[in-house]
């Protein structure tokens, strides 16, 4: 079975500058996470699809951070403008719906604001 | 808010010790808690998954615990090895309403020296 793929898996953006990064799923997976994982912390949850529906962005910064999952399959997580505390590694992790007990975590695009 | 702490930050130990990870809790009222492995530049991988009715888990050379009534679990590692080299994070998972959240610590970095 095919894992959680993403990319890129490095990016280097100066601040101000736009990014995207995308993310899909083990099929048949129906919830889709975004983390955000700065170096020396744990992964932090920006966002939570079910479907092609948000369930939980309580912790995305709006006013430069989008997500979407259209068609319920494939994802991409945005960011615009950025900023240097941006800095971080972006993992996304898939699971086959909402009370699933495992998650599974693509490898992560690692993302440097200069 | 649920917070997640884990014991040592960063730990380094000799080929062949046995060792223990911690990780507390402030809520007691989770779903499960699940620990992970992560090597430099991956994703997580999960390693043992303790439901809250569970008092432990096993899977070869690991052994995690949890006492949920004190908001503690630990994680056992059996006679070391190189390999183990990693950044072990725990994980608790809180329901909130139909959305399962996962609330991770910051980790700790273990190093075992051939």
């Amino acid at each position: 079975e095919a894992g959680v793929a993403q990319s890129p898996r490095y990016k280097i953006i100066e601040k101000r500058q736009s990014v995207a990064f995308w993310c899909n799923p083990i099929s048949g997976h129906a919830t889709l996470y975004w983390y955000q994982q700065i170096l020396g912390q744990g992964p932090k949850l920006l966002i939570q699809f079910q479907n092609n529906g948000v369930v939980d962005d309580s912790q995305l910064p709006k006013d430069r951070f989008s997500a979407e999952r259209l068609k319920g399959v494939d994802s991409t997580l945005k960011i615009q403008p950025a900023k240097l505390e941006d800095s971080a590694v972006y993992l996304c992790a898939s699971s086959l719906d909402l009370s699933a007990d495992t998650q599974y975590f693509g490898p992560g695009t690692r993302l440097t604001v200069l | 808010k649920q917070e997640v702490t884990q014991i040592p930050a960063a730990l380094s130990v000799p080929e062949g010790e046995n060792l223990v990870l911690n990780c507390s809790f402030t809520d007691s009222a989770i779903y499960n808690l699940q620990w992970f492995r992560q090597d430099p530049g991956k994703g997580l991988t999960s390693l043992l998954l303790i439901q809250s009715s569970q008092r432990e888990q096993t899977s070869g050379r690991l052994n995690a615990s949890l006492d949920k009534s004190s908001g503690r679990s630990t994680l056992y590692i059996a006679a070391s090895q190189p390999g183990d080299s990693a950044t072990y994070l725990c994980a608790v998972k809180n329901s909130g309403g139909s959305n399962y959240k996962l609330t991770f610590g910051k980790g700790t970095l273990l190093t075992v020296n051939p």
